[in-house]
């Protein structure tokens, strides 16, 4: 019984295309989140729903777009993409504040080629 | 701001060596301290916590203690396994903030 779900696993496409990442989280928190992580396992908060409301919004281009349909869910479009967009991409979710464990989702491994 | 500094790695031990993981970290307040840990091709995962000064986290023969003197959150096990193979993350996080401030990450490898 998954916690966090990401959808896909792997993406691998092209420049210039636009793709999304789907998340979803079971265990009814309020709080979700989207991580990148480069090749040096660097760890970044990109954007952060308290529910469906956007809360933190770290200095990520404009090309990145969370929408939150709901309090469950955390998908994230990414349009135009660039080389430099190749990561892991982690959703996460929380209780709230910075007090509580994030749960974490298996990844997303995107290569734009 | 908050943040959060960790020994660089990799770390290459033998099998049941001792392992200590540096981690200190500037804060206003009294933040919450906590160890992750992500194995090879999954996501990260919460090994132990603290939440004031003094208290110490373990968990799987992992130990932290929340030292506020000297503004810092080792991770130490006494006997390594190969399965403990991983990056370990150390972080931060505020009551007021939903946001966690997470260290640069240790990479481990223990060999048999």
């Amino acid at each position: 019984d998954t916690a966090v779900s990401q959808t896909p696993k792997y993406l691998v496409t092209q420049m210039g295309n636009d793709k999304s990442i789907k998340c979803e989280q079971n265990l009814g928190h309020d709080t979700m989140y989207w991580y990148k992580q480069d090749s040096k396992k660097f760890l970044k908060i990109m954007f952060s729903y308290n529910n469906k409301e956007l809360i933190i919004n770290e200095t990520v281009p404009n090309r990145f777009s969370p929408k939150s349909p709901d309090k469950a869910h955390l998908n994230l479009h990414i349009n135009s993409l660039e080389l430099g967009d190749s990561a892991v991409y982690f959703c996460a979710s929380s209780q709230g504040s910075g007090v509580y464990e994030q749960y974490f989702g298996p990844g997303t491994r995107l290569t734009v080629t | 701001g908050d943040s959060v500094t960790q020994m660089e790695g990799p770390v290459t031990l033998s099998e049941e060596a001792f392992l200590t993981i540096n981690c200190t970290y500037t804060a206003t307040g009294y933040p919450s301290l906590f160890w992750y840990v992500q194995y090879p091709g999954e996501g990260l995962q919460l090994l132990l916590k603290a939440t004031k000064a003094d208290d110490k986290g373990s968990n799987k023969g992992f130990e932290a203690t929340y030292r506020k003197e000297t503004t810092s959150f080792h991770l130490e096990k006494g006997s390594v396994q190969v399965s403990d193979s991983a990056v370990y993350f150390c972080a931060l996080g505020q009551g007021g903030s939903e946001k966690l401030v997470f260290g640069k990450g240790t990479k481990l490898t223990v060999n048999p």
